[in-house]
């Protein structure tokens, strides 16, 4: 069965780094575009990332655009989020997401658990 | 960037109740418009992708419609598991956006 398991959550610095990592399984990993979303404490989700089943498309929100960096490892069946100079108003729940194909422009079907990102002094 | 905005923002039924939460869109965004769910302290849940087609194992009670920037969710008879939160997703172009959310809350 399809499973997403995030890593990589924990208490930082404002300025500080963090990579996030997803593990995937139960699905060719490099057939899929992949998603970064987040949930600020009680707020709605916000799309964060998007990266094409090889790499070569990436896209991302304004607010993290030149900060953060999305990548994979298709060797290793893993995706990553690289987040520099790090915000308060980047604490957040950040989740991994699965498309139904390998573009960019396709709809998530499946969902990490969440990892907890909290930027503080 | 596109705006999706979601009504209403709560809503209150009752067991066995059919409800209706609409989504609409700030410019035409074809059928690019997915569902989803979330409980309290859980991850989003993936219901309805392209308006309105099922995700793989998701109740037929679970049904949507709409095109271009009118869309709806519907959920028939209500269930207490059916409480939580949706969001609509608009997939057209970057970057994507979300509604506000609808939290649906047991009278």
């Amino acid at each position: 069965q399809v499973q997403l398991v995030d890593s990589g959550g924990g208490v930082v610095q404002p300025g500080g780094s963090l990579r996030l990592s997803c593990a995937a399984s139960g699905f060719t990993f490099s057939s899929y575009a992949m998603h970064w979303v987040r949930q600020a404490p009680v707020k709605g989700l916000e799309w964060v990332a998007v990266i094409s089943y090889d790499g070569t498309n990436k896209y991302y929100a304004d607010s993290v655009k030149g900060r953060f960096t999305i990548s994979r490892d298709n060797s290793k069946n893993t995706l990553y989020l690289q987040m520099n100079s790090l915000r308060v108003e980047d604490t957040a729940v950040y989740y991994c997401a699965r498309t139904v194909s390998s573009g960019c422009y396709s709809p998530v079907d499946y969902w990490g658990q969440g990892t907890l990102v909290t930027v503080s002094s | 960037d596109i705006q999706m905005t979601q009504s209403p923002s709560s809503l209150s039924a009752s067991v066995g109740d059919r409800v209706t939460i609409t989504c609409r869109a700030s410019q035409g965004i074809s059928n690019s418009l997915a569902w989803f769910q979330q409980k309290p302290g859980k991850a989003p849940k993936s219901l309805i992708y392209a308006a309105s087609s099922l995700q793989s194992g998701v109740p037929s009670k679970f049904s949507g419609s709409g095109s271009g920037t009118d869309f709806t969710l519907t959920i028939s008879s209500l269930q207490p598991e059916d409480f939580a939160t949706y969001y609509c997703q608009q997939y057209k172009s970057y970057p994507i956006t979300f509604g506000q959310g609808t939290r649906l809350e047991i009278k």
